[in-house]
Order: structure tokens, then sequence, then C-alpha cells
């Protein structure tokens, strides 16, 4: 299986931050990962897919970068409505996909 | 448009097979390249991927519950059916469909059903 490792699982941070998480697959992956926003009591949100590419309606200062088996996902700057939990997920079409465990952007 | 909503039995005994039904509209399962995805949430923890089931019948499933999961399609009447055999406590969750792209990732999902094993 490919293992998926975010970090950090929890984040505090403030309106206006700039926003980092990272997300490392266990082997290369090449740029087949997205990105989703889950808030409580809902079904995730697709943010970004193949890495980098961001989802039709999803604002700009949300962004993607990497390959292989290091990924990031950017947010600019981070607003009110930003605060929810983030998932990775690696979706090879050669291996079963699997999900990292989340990281919590709480102010 | 694309939906998709799941049912199923919210309540369910040990050892007792879980069938859930995921009802879609908006896209075909015929479509090269579509597919549709189980994924589930225990409460209070991270999404667990559980299976896919590809356009041309072609069916993964995650390798921790494999020998417990089948997945099926009825392309006919626009489902798709997972069943989870010898449910635990441990199986309790939210259960999600969701819609697999031609690009290959999830991009709308089903709102959700509960599943309480107890």
């Amino acid at each position: 299986d490919i293992q998926m490792t975010q970090s950090p699982s929890t984040l505090s941070a403030s309106v206006g931050d700039r926003v980092i998480i990272t997300c490392r697959a266990s082997q290369s992956i090449s740029y087949w990962l997205a990105w989703y926003q889950q808030k409580p009591g809902k079904a995730p949100d697709l943010l970004i897919y193949r890495a980098s590419v961001l989802e039709s309606g999803v604002p700009s200062r949300f962004s993607g970068s990497g390959s292989g088996t290091e990924f990031t996902l950017t947010i600019s700057s981070l607003q009110p409505e930003d605060f929810a939990t983030y998932y990775c997920q690696q979706y090879n079409s050669f291996s079963p996909w699997t999900f990292g465990q989340g990281t919590k952007v709480e102010i | 448009q694309i939906t998709l909503k799941e049912s199923g039995p919210t309540l369910v005994k040990p050892t007792q097979t879980l069938t859930l039904t995921c009802n879609f509209s908006g896209f075909s399962l015929v479509t090269r390249g579509v597919g549709v995805s189980w994924v589930r949430q225990p409460p209070g923890k991270a999404l667990e991927w559980l299976a896919v089931i590809y356009w041309d019948d072609d069916k993964r499933y995650s390798p921790s519950l494999n020998n417990r999961l089948t997945i099926s399609k009825d392309t006919s009447k626009n489902q798709v059916v997972l069943t989870v055999t010898n449910m635990d406590p441990v199986d309790t969750g939210t259960y999600y469909c969701a819609h697999r792209t031609t690009a290959g990732a999830i991009d709308v999902w089903g709102q959700g059903a509960t599943v309480t094993v107890s």
C-alpha cells in the first residue's frame, strides 16, 4: 500500500496568514494527488487535483504543488471560511487509493 | 449536475452484512474513465478509502478490508452497491459514495449514510 503522511496534524493560524500543509507519499505517485476540505458534518469538497490543478469554483488563494512523493497545499491568505480539516489523497490507478490522516486548521 | 445519494440501514448488529446502495444521476457508468468510489469516516476520525468500480467493471479494494468488501454496479439503474461482511463496532461511521472523474480524482460526494454497529 502507498501510505500518505500529512503534517502538521493540527495547525493554529489567524485570518490573513499564509498556511502550508505537507503531504508525503511512501512511494512515487507522480502527480496523482488531490486535496480536499472538510467541514464538520459535511462531505469533503475537492480543492486541487493532479497535484496542482485548481478545481472549478475554488478560490485562487488555494494552490497545490509537488510531484513524486512530496506535495504541498498552500492557502495564501487564510479566510474565516477556511477553518476546516484538509486531506490529501493519492489516486494512482495501479494502487489502492489512500488518504492522509488530515490536518485541522484552527484559530 | 452530478448527484449521488447513499441508502441503507442505519443500525446493524455485529457479524451481520451491511449493504449500501448509491443512487446517482448526471453521469453514466459506461462512460470511459468514470468510476464510483466508497469512502468511510468513523466519528471524529479521518477519511478511509474503501473501494472503487470503473466504467469497464474493473474494481479495486482497500487491502485492509479486501476480503470483506464487494462492490458492484447496475448501469441500467444508475446504482452502485457496496457490501461489507462481518460488521464490527469499529465499522461504525459515515459511508460516502462519490464520483470519480475521467481526470482521476473524486469531485462530487454524496451526503453520506450513517451506520452504527451495535
